[in-house]
């Protein structure tokens, strides 16, 4: 059964940094299978990238990832006040046949 | 606009049964996979399982294997969990969401939250 961590698993920065979260795979992902989500409080996740690197429709590019094999990333170039959030990396294609990590927090500091 | 309208917040008593259910429109509903994910209080998403609504071929999580049961009514463009047997570890957060073709989910339900006490 293929596990995601990630991590940190709190993330404590101000607005204007560079934030760099990382999803590491127990085994191999195909990087065509990895996707990253945002989830506010009381809402619901909200698909950021997929195919490991690929920015979802009205995402914007300060938002970037990738990575391949065990290690992916993704780096929010200079945070704005809505960026703070947890974020979730999620797999297809190992048993479970679909998988999350479990989420890092990123925090205002 | 492509949508997921999920069904109201509900309360159980354990050992109790419940279907949710999960409205898609703004695209072909038969075409495309809906999974469905669950969210405890203050934790992360679980996937449960998933269905492909033109043919109704469904795949669970081995977690969640016979603990519940998805399903599809192409004739009003919507999917269902069923939960039985109810505990109080299932009161959580209940989502739909549609799959892409690269397999992420783009379009996610309200979310429905259970509370079973």
């Amino acid at each position: 059964e293929i596990v995601l961590t990630q991590f940190p698993g709190t993330l404590s920065l101000s607005p204007g940094e560079r934030a760099t979260l990382s999803c590491r795979a127990s085994q191999s992902v195909t990087s065509d299978y990895l996707a990253w989500y945002q989830q506010k409080p009381g809402q619901a996740p909200r698909l950021l990238i997929y195919g490991a690197s690929s920015r979802a429709t009205g995402i914007p590019d300060r938002f970037s990832a990738g990575g391949s094999g065990t290690d992916f990333t993704l780096t929010i170039s200079r945070l704005e006040p809505e960026d703070f959030a947890v974020y979730y990396c999620q797999q297809y294609g190992s048993s479970p046949l679909y998988s999350f990590g479990q989420g890092t927090k990123l925090e205002i500091k | 606009e492509v949508q997921l309208v999920q069904s109201g917040a509900e309360v159980k008593k354990p050992g109790e049964s419940l279907k949710i259910s999960c409205k898609a429109s703004g695209y072909s509903f038969n075409r495309h996979w809906i999974g469905w994910v669950r969210q405890m209080p203050g934790k992360g998403l679980e996937w449960l399982g998933i269905i492909y609504p033109g043919d109704s071929d469904t795949t669970y999580s081995p977690s969640f294997q016979g603990q519940v049961i998805i399903s599809a009514d192409k004739s009003i463009s919507t999917t269902y969990l069923q939960l039985s047997s109810l505990k109080a570890s299932d009161s959580a957060m209940y989502y739909c969401a549609k799959r892409t073709l690269e397999f992420a989910f783009d379009t996610w339900g309200q979310g429905t939250l259970v509370t079973v006490s």
